[in-house]
């Protein structure tokens, strides 16, 4: 079957650094994306990864594993306003993507 | 319009009753998702759409109907509502069905059926 698994909840200190991580199964591969979902909204995309390796993008990056089925995501000098839920989600061989639930990030001043 | 809009932004409904949920996008995407959200957990595939007069049923698509007419709309319908379909419920649409496209969302419409 296909499963994501990553941390349910994580608490951080403004200006530090936080790496949420996520494990996946999925039937075929093609990518994974990290979302950002403030509560009450809509996810909005953060990044994609297909390749092994590090993708960096301003505060926030993202690595993936292809061969261990693995990415996080890494956030730094963190901000209030990164106080939200980070949602993995990689694209099977359908091309759909598969959500995990979410990792709800608290940044404490 | 810019985007993506869903409508209405919120409902309460009486079980039996029919809804139709509205997304419209202004991108001339080909893809269109919709999607239900449930508290501790992802987000589940409905319907989904590749492109105008295609749909295909996602992860959970018992009690709701699509339809895509054209490429701007992607209705969602729950003929009967029950109270189990009580959530909040996520239109997307993406450029491409292959990878690298990331989907875009709509606001959102929470949903209460009693």
């Amino acid at each position: 079957g296909q499963n994501i698994d990553q941390p349910t909840e994580m608490t951080a200190t403004e200006g530090a650094i936080v790496q949420i991580n996520c494990t996946y199964q999925t039937s075929g591969f093609n990518g994974l994306f990290w979302y950002q979902q403030h509560a009450g909204e809509a996810p909005t995309f953060l990044s994609y990864n297909v390749l092994d390796g590090l993708e960096e993008k301003g505060r926030f990056s993202s690595f993936l594993s292809r061969s261990k089925g693995y990415s996080y995501l890494l956030l730094k000098e963190l901000q209030m306003k990164d106080s939200a839920s980070y949602l993995c989600a990689p694209m099977d061989s359908n091309y759909q993507l598969i959500w995990g639930a979410g990792t709800k990030l608290i940044i404490k001043p | 319009i810019a985007g993506i809009t869903q409508a209405p932004t919120s409902q309460i409904l009486a079980a039996g009753r029919r809804m139709t949920l509205r997304c419209t996008q202004d991108m001339r995407h080909n893809a269109m998702y919709w999607y239900r959200q449930d508290l501790g957990l992802g987000l589940r595939l409905i319907h989904y759409s590749n492109t105008a007069g295609t749909t295909g049923k996602g992860e959970v698509p018992d009690g709701y109907s699509v339809s895509r007419a054209n490429t701007d709309d992607f209705p969602l319908t729950l003929a009967s509502a029950v109270p189990s379909q009580t959530s909040v419920y996520f239109c997307a649409s993406s450029d491409k069905t292959s990878g690298g496209n990331e989907q875009f969302f709509g606001p959102g419409t929470r949903l209460t059926v009693l």
